[in-house]
This record gives structure tokens, C-alpha cells and sequence, in this order.
């Protein structure tokens, strides 16, 4: 884990807040992968970022969330008008490479949201 | 559809009581096969890539196996240090090759 930087690692909203989950991927990793893990549930993809772009957002609900990873600064996971079901870890994952060259990729320890 | 599942979804073992973990998968194209460790209330640390059926890779004592429909993290005498939550993923050769997960086996060895 060492190397992909999450924060904050734990994040109390109540509901209809927004929350921000900053990632700053390894050194010399170019994409970034969010994933969401509820209780009792597996990891579930989110979205698929390089630098200024969105390569795959297929896992990413279409309402209240969104990502970037701009040119300068960390990807951010943005969650709007928070609700309870929105509570779990978020983890962010990196690789040099898109993950079709067969790079393996690295998790952070993960950003903790709590919706009361 | 693409999927993964792992077995047991728990194991308790013995200290050096050696043990194998279970991840089946159904892909049409296997682009990779991914091994991780989670401890509770951490990120999941990489353990192994497999790409190929017959590949085995062995880091102290766990070894992974891959065959064309399952792969197997095998613990050879256990340590309680090893007690931890094992993902297993996959990655297809079609589509976009994001790493799909399994819920995990929950292994917890007794000193």
C-alpha cells in the first residue's frame, strides 16, 4: 500500500453535505482507479481516470457523484447531497500504466465515509 | 456475464495447519488474475499476478496456482500474522479490463 495516498481517511457528513476524497497515486502511476466497498460486500469498480481524463466510468452512479484528475493535484471523488446508503470505504488505486498493459494495481488505505 | 467467486467465505485454521483458498471464475478471455491481502480498516495489499494457466508464483508461505476455470492461494503452515481477509480478481482481455473483484475469504488462524 505504501506510496498511493488517500485522505481524509475517515469523513463524517451528515446528510445532503458534500464529501471530497482526495487521492495522490504512487510516483511515476499516471492512472488512477476508484472503488467502493460496502459491508459484507466486495470491492466495486467506480471509475478509471489518467490525467485530465475519464477513461471508463461505467461503475460510477449517474446521480451525485463525480471524479477528476486534473493536471496539477490529487483525483478527487466528489459525493453530493450525501444519503445513509452513500456510507462506505472508498479506495483508490493506481498503475504507471493503463491497466490493459497488464500493470498490476496498488491501493491506498482508503477514505472511510460515515452519513448520519 | 463475467464473474468471480470465492470459497470458503471464511476458514479458521490452526497454526501450521495448511489450507487452500478457492477463487472460480468465468471469463471469456482471461487477461489476468489477481491475489490481494486486507487487513480490517486497510486498503488491500497485492500479493500475486497470474496471466496464464500452469503459473505459480510463491512469496514465503503463500503459493498462487492458476488453472483455466479456478486459481488457489495456498497457505502452507499458517502463522495467526496471516490472518487477514484474501481478495481474488480478474481482469478480462475484452472490454475496458477493470479488475473485478470477489467477496473475499476471511482466514483466521489460532496461535
Amino acid at each position: 500500500n505504501a506510496g498511493v495516498m488517500q485522505n481524509p481517511r475517515h469523513l463524517v457528513r451528515r446528510r445532503g453535505q458534500e464529501a471530497r476524497l482526495r487521492c495522490s497515486p504512487m510516483k511515476g502511476h499516471s492512472h488512477v482507479y476508484w472503488y467502493r466497498q460496502l459491508p459484507e460486500e466486495g470491492l466495486k469498480f467506480m471509475v478509471y481516470l489518467q490525467k485530465e481524463n475519464i477513461i471508463d466510468e461505467s461503475g460510477m452512479p449517474k446521480e451525485r457523484f463525480s471524479a477528476e484528475f486534473p493536471k496539477e493535484g490529487p483525483s478527487i471523488l466528489r459525493i453530493q447531497q450525501v444519503v445513509r446508503g452513500d456510507s462506505a470505504a472508498y479506495f483508490c488505486a493506481s498503475s504507471p500504466g493503463g491497466f490493459h498493459s497488464g500493470n498490476t494495481i496498488y491501493f491506498g488505505e482508503g477514505s472511510w465515509l460515515t452519513v448520519v | 456475464e463475467d464473474q468471480v467467486t470465492q470459497s470458503p467465505e471464511a476458514l479458521r485454521l490452526q497454526e501450521g495447519e495448511s489450507s487452500s483458498l478457492n477463487c472460480s471464475y468465468t471469463v471469456s478471455g482471461l487477461r489476468g488474475l489477481f491475489w490481494y491481502r486486507q487487513d480490517p480498516g486497510k486498503g488491500p495489499e497485492f500479493l500475486f499476478t497470474l496471466y496464464s494457466a500452469g503459473e505459480e508464483k510463491e512469496k514465503e508461505r503463500l503459493k498462487a496456482t492458476l488453472t483455466k476455470k479456478e486459481s488457489f492461494l495456498h497457505i502452507t503452515a499458517p502463522k495467526p500474522e496471516d490472518s487477514a481477509t484474501y481478495l481474488c480478481a480478474f481482469s478480462a482481455s475484452g472490454g475496458s479490463y477493470i479488475p473485478t473483484f470477489g467477496r473475499g475469504t476471511s482466514l483466521i488462524v489460532h496461535p
